[in-house]
């Protein structure tokens, strides 16, 4: 069966301190991979995505994320977190030629000031 | 920069009544979707939506459940009798055809109460 797991439930981190969120999957095939972001009270949005290539991936916001495939996992970092990145965050793999988005469980970030 | 709108933002309802959420996708977009988030928990898929006909649907999604494209730009969402559990964000989202699965741009929500 396929899941996707996000160890990290809630994450609190001060201003500039470094940011590494898990995402390990287990999906049978040949997966795409994202990172979503949802910000306090607005829609969800793309953080970054990986297809094939370079294994690590940049996104917006100076996040980027590492494939490694004999994990099964794509976790996200950023070196120093700023407030303004509180959020919460999806991982969310898809098979390739799949039609639909699972996401995991989220993980909130909390920055303190 | 094009994006996919929601209404209502909020809608209050009681139990047993029929609510429709609207979605406006982006223009060019043929796939559709709906997820939900009951507070708290993660975001779930309900269904998807290509060439008119339902593609995928999870098993939240039951017989009280419908969408429908009616005129060519609207997505609607339908709830037939809501039901307390049923209180949630539901989040419209589509992409294009030449759009990978996963790259979904997603609406602002609305929000479901139901008393």
């Amino acid at each position: 069966a396929q899941s996707v797991s996000q160890h990290n439930h809630h994450v609190i981190l001060s201003e500039a301190a470094s940011l590494e969120l898990g995402c390990n999957y287990s999906y049978g095939g040949t997966v795409n991979l994202f990172w979503y972001v949802q910000y306090p009270g607005q829609h969800l949005q793309l953080l970054l995505k990986y297809f094939s290539g370079d294994p690590l991936v940049k996104g917006i916001k100076g996040f980027e994320a590492e494939f490694i495939k004999s994990k099964f996992s794509f976790n996200l970092r950023k070196p120093s977190v700023q407030w303004s990145d509180t959020a919460e965050y999806f991982c969310a793999p898809v098979l390739t030629g799949a039609n639909n988005l699972f996401f995991g469980t989220g993980t909130r970030l909390t920055v303190i000031p | 920069e094009p994006e996919v709108t929601q209404t209502p933002s909020h809608q209050v309802t009681q139990m047993g009544q029929e609510v429709i959420l609207r979605c406006v996708p982006i223009s060019n977009h043929l796939y559709f979707y709906w997820y939900r988030q009951i507070l708290g928990q993660k975001v779930e898929f309900l269904v998807s939506f290509y060439n008119n006909e339902i593609s995928e649907k999870s098993e939240i999604f039951d017989d009280q459940f419908s969408v429908e494209r009616p005129d060519g730009s609207n997505f609607t969402l339908k709830i037939r009798s809501t039901k307390l559990e049923d209180s949630a964000m539901y989040f419209c989202a589509s992409r294009g055809r030449t759009g990978v699965t996963g790259e979904l741009f997603f609406g602002e929500g609305s929000r479901l109460t139901v008393l």
